[in-house]
């Protein structure tokens, strides 16, 4: 099946720092995904979704300039947390949507990335 | 997309079947069930989906009720390794940007 990847799988940041979460999609293209997370015992959330080449699109309670998404190519999108909090620690997934082909329109995940802002 | 509805949680022992079943009673016609699963710190893992018809793969099976208000997932023979949340979704197939929407899940436990 197709091979979504995220980098890195664990951060560590301070208070105030930014850092940026990168989602690939090793072999196949991917003209949108999915920024999603997760907090301890707690389902996903849907973030974004990242369109290639176009801005993403934010779900609500979601703050657009707290947490920056690029969608540069179509096999990578980036999600920048900007001056990260504790409370912004979390387990951030990415998921990627194939475009055509046998598996038209399937979902991807990635492994995660465990951010923790100390 | 239709909601769904799981329990919580359930137990199953090592090597025996394990059935999680689905409620979705507002599905409509052209809604499509997924089942993906969670290990531990992991991101979600695709398992089957289907819309009408029982379907298998190597991983598992889905049977669905005729009138598609609910659904089961049957793992044939449980391992260890099939300790996971399991969420099932309704979702449109194809033609579709929309992301998944995931519920509480059931959280399996496989024990020895």
């Amino acid at each position: 099946g197709a091979v979504v990847s995220q980098h890195p799988s664990r951060v560590i940041c301070k208070s105030g720092t930014s850092v940026k979460i990168e989602c690939r999609s090793l072999d196949f293209q991917a003209t949108t995904m999915f920024w999603y997370r997760q907090f301890p015992k707690q389902s996903l959330m849907l973030m974004a979704t990242s369109n290639e080449g176009s801005k993403a699109t934010y779900e609500q309670g979601v703050e657009k300039d707290k947490f920056l998404i690029n969608h540069a190519s179509l096999t990578l999108s980036t999600l920048t947390v900007t001056s990260a909090h504790p409370e912004d620690s979390s387990f951030y997934i990415c998921s990627a949507q194939t475009s055509g082909g046998p598996s038209s329109y399937e979902q991807y995940f990635g492994p995660g990335t465990r951010l923790t802002v100390t | 997309d239709a909601k769904t509805t799981q329990p919580p949680s359930m137990d199953c022992a090592e090597g025996r079947a394990a059935n999680l079943p689905c409620n979705h009673s507002t599905i409509s016609g052209n809604e499509y069930v997924y089942w993906y699963r969670q290990i531990h710190s992991q991101g979600p893992q695709y398992i089957i989906h289907g819309l009408k018809n029982n379907e298998t793969n190597e991983m598992a099976s889905l049977i669905i009720t005729e009138d598609r208000k609910s659904s089961t997932l049957i793992l044939p023979h449980a391992t260890l390794r099939d300790t996971a949340v399991y969420y099932c979704i309704v979702r449109l197939y194809s033609n579709s940007g929309y992301a998944l929407n995931f519920g509480k899940g059931t959280s399996l436990l496989v024990t020895p």
